[in-house]
Formats: structure tokens, sequence, C-alpha cells
């Protein structure tokens, strides 16, 4: 079956250092991959998408490349803020009779001032 | 209008109560669905209905009952729960198309219903 495996927090860094959050995925067929946020107290937000091989999915200064050779969706930003402080999930999407979502088991990360 | 609204937003029900957590979007989304969320878990997913049809149900107990009575809303009933079904309930919504390109669309969440069975 489909599955989504992120790298374990929770993670700590400093304001304007630069992160990477890991995730690789396995799946049939043509997935597409999310990231989703969520702030305390919330729901989850879209944060970007990639629906096929070498797409760039980008918003807020986070980026992820959809890497079917290695398998990977990995999410970065080059300098964080204390905003950014959040949970990550990175998530993979199919359609098995209707669209499922199945997702990693979430990044917390903190950033410090 | 890009929101999922849920109500309530907290809940405490005891073990022998009946209540609904309901969920609107006026999207135009013909796919719902309900995740359920544990403390420090990634959402696992419920239940999916597509054009107001029960397409996926993940194996929940049927102390769960879904219903959808339009394309616009969503409704969890809610009866003889256990301590154990405490957690984050959400609500999603997105644009149903078919085939390989139906996997392509975002889901849009709300904040979550925060039950507590005691």
């Amino acid at each position: 079956g489909n599955s989504v495996t992120q790298m374990e927090g929770p993670v700590t860094l400093s304001e304007e250092a630069f992160l990477t959050i890991n995730c690789t995925y396995t799946a049939t067929g043509y997935p597409s991959l999310f990231w989703y946020v969520q702030y305390p107290g919330e729901g989850l937000q879209l944060l970007l998408k990639a629906t096929k091989a070498d797409d760039k999915g980008s918003n807020k200064g986070f980026e992820a490349t959809y890497r079917k050779e290695t398998t990977s969706f990995h999410l970065e930003k080059g300098s964080v803020q204390v905003s950014d402080s959040a949970v990550y999930f990175c998530a993979l999407s199919s359609f098995q009779g209707a669209q499922k979502l199945v997702f990693g088991q979430g990044t917390r990360l903190t950033i410090n001032p | 209008d890009t929101e999922v609204t849920q109500t309530p937003k907290h809940l405490v029900m005891g073990m022998t109560n009946k209540k609904s957590l309901k969920c609107e979007q006026h999207m135009g989304h013909r796919a719902m669905y309900w995740y359920k969320q544990k403390a420090k878990k990634p959402p696992e997913l419920m239940f999916v209905y597509s054009y107001e049809k029960l397409s996926i149900n993940e194996s929940v107990p049927s102390r769960f009952s879904p219903e959808c009575p339009n394309s616009s809303l969503l409704n969890l009933h809610l009866h003889a729960l256990q301590p154990e079904d405490s957690a984050l309930y959400l609500c999603a919504s997105s644009q149903e198309i078919e085939g390989l390109a139906g996997a392509r669309n975002e889901a849009f969440f709300g904040q979550g219903t925060r039950l507590t069975v005691v």
C-alpha cells in the first residue's frame, strides 16, 4: 500500500537557519505530493504541492521537488522565522475510487529567536 | 470563500450520549472527508463522500455514523463512544475529479472539533 515516511522530530532551529525536513514515499501509480502545516489548535493548511515528477512546489519561501528516482519530496526553506514554528506533514494523494490522502508522522518544528 | 467550517469547536460527551459534529463548505467541492487525529499523530481517514454518496469507509466502528445531507454539508453522528475515541475530528473537502487527475487536488481542512469522551 501507499505510505509516507518523514524524518523524526522534533526539530529545533535558530531564526534565519536553513531548514530541511526529509520525506520519502512508497506508492504505486502516479501520486501527487503535498506538504501541510498545522499550527497549535488549528486544522491543516496546504503549504505546497507537486503533481508530477520534477515539479517544484513553492510557497512562503518553502520549496519541495518531486523526485521520482529517489521517491522523495523534501521540504526546504533558506531562512526560517519564529512564525514557522508548527507541525509539518508530508502527504501522498492517490485516487482509489475517491481521493485518498496518506500522511507521514509529522515533524514538529520549533524556531527560537 | 475557501473555508471549511466545523461546529462545535469543542465537545465533551458521556459514553451514553448522542451528539453530532457538523461541517460546511461553499466551495462547490463534491468530495468531503472525515479524519480523526490523536495527539501528536497524523490525521487518519475515516470516511469519504463523493457526490453525496459514501465512497470510502475505513473500517470505522458503527458508533460513528456519517451523513451527507447535501453537497455543502457533512455530519458525523456519535453514539456510545469510548474514552479512547477522544481526539480532534477534522473535516475536509476537495474538488472531485475521477481518475488520475483526481489525486492532484488539495484538500481544504476545517479547524476541527476537539472531542472528549468522559
